[in-house]
């Protein structure tokens, strides 16, 4: 059974980098799948952050493209994200997530970690 | 603003049919699959019909997807109190290269 922890500072300051990495026990990231994120601002709805193919392609939401970088380590088992310049608009729930066929089709999720961005 | 259209709320009574709409275009559901998720409270979503009509193991027969044209929907028929949740719908865009997802159903069983 795949599982997905999600680890990274709580606060992150205005302008500053958000970093989040997903580490993911049972199951190895080079085997395939997609790997992601998807973000929930509190009381508000999910929105698509982007996804990795395990194997290199990207797709990003255009919304965040030129913010955003996702990257894997596979000898770690790990995949992160990295999301530039943050704003307050940026405070959400943050959930790694895994696809096994299709990118919209999300079989397995985080527990979701709370990124708040204040100084 | 989502890309999918869904009412915010909806509610039935136990036992009772009820059905939860997704509207988009032709460049998301009209070209792709529809994938629907709940959440409960403080939970990460959970994957509950996949590729329009498919429900991944585990998940009661009481729940149906449904596909026309650009607008999909989620059917739950005995309505149970522990159904009470949010729903989300979500579909890639080809113009947007994205997955988007809709704004929500908050279902509420009375």
């Amino acid at each position: 059974q795949v599982q997905l922890q999600e680890s990274g500072p709580g606060l992150v300051k205005p302008s500053e980098t958000l970093s989040l990495t997903c580490t993911v026990s049972g199951y190895s990231i080079s085997s395939g799948h997609y790997w992601g994120w998807i973000r929930q601002p509190p009381g508000k709805g999910l929105e698509w952050i982007g996804s990795r193919w395990h194997s290199g392609s990207t797709y990003y939401n255009p919304s965040l493209k030129s913010r955003l970088t996702i990257s894997i380590d596979t000898s770690k088992n790990q995949f992160s994200l990295k999301l530039s310049s943050v704003t307050a608009a940026d405070t959400a729930v943050y959930y790694c997530a895994s696809s096994i066929t299709m990118i919209g089709e999300i079989d397995y999720w985080g527990q979701g970690t709370l990124v708040t961005v204040s100084s | 603003q989502s890309v999918l259209t869904q009412s915010p709320s909806a509610s039935g009574t136990p036992g009772q049919r009820v059905t939860i709409s997704c509207s988009g275009s032709s460049s998301n559901i009209g070209s792709n699959s529809v994938y629907w998720y709940q959440q409960f409270p403080g939970t990460a979503p959970k994957l509950l019909i996949y590729r329009n009509n498919q429900r991944p193991s585990g998940v009661p027969d009481r729940f149906s997807g449904s596909k026309s044209v650009t607008s999909a929907s989620l059917a739950i028929s005995g309505l149970r109190s522990e159904d009470e949740a949010d729903y989300y719908c979500a579909a890639w865009d080809d113009s947007l290269s994205a997955v988007v997802f809709g704004g929500g159903t908050k279902l509420t069983v009375l």
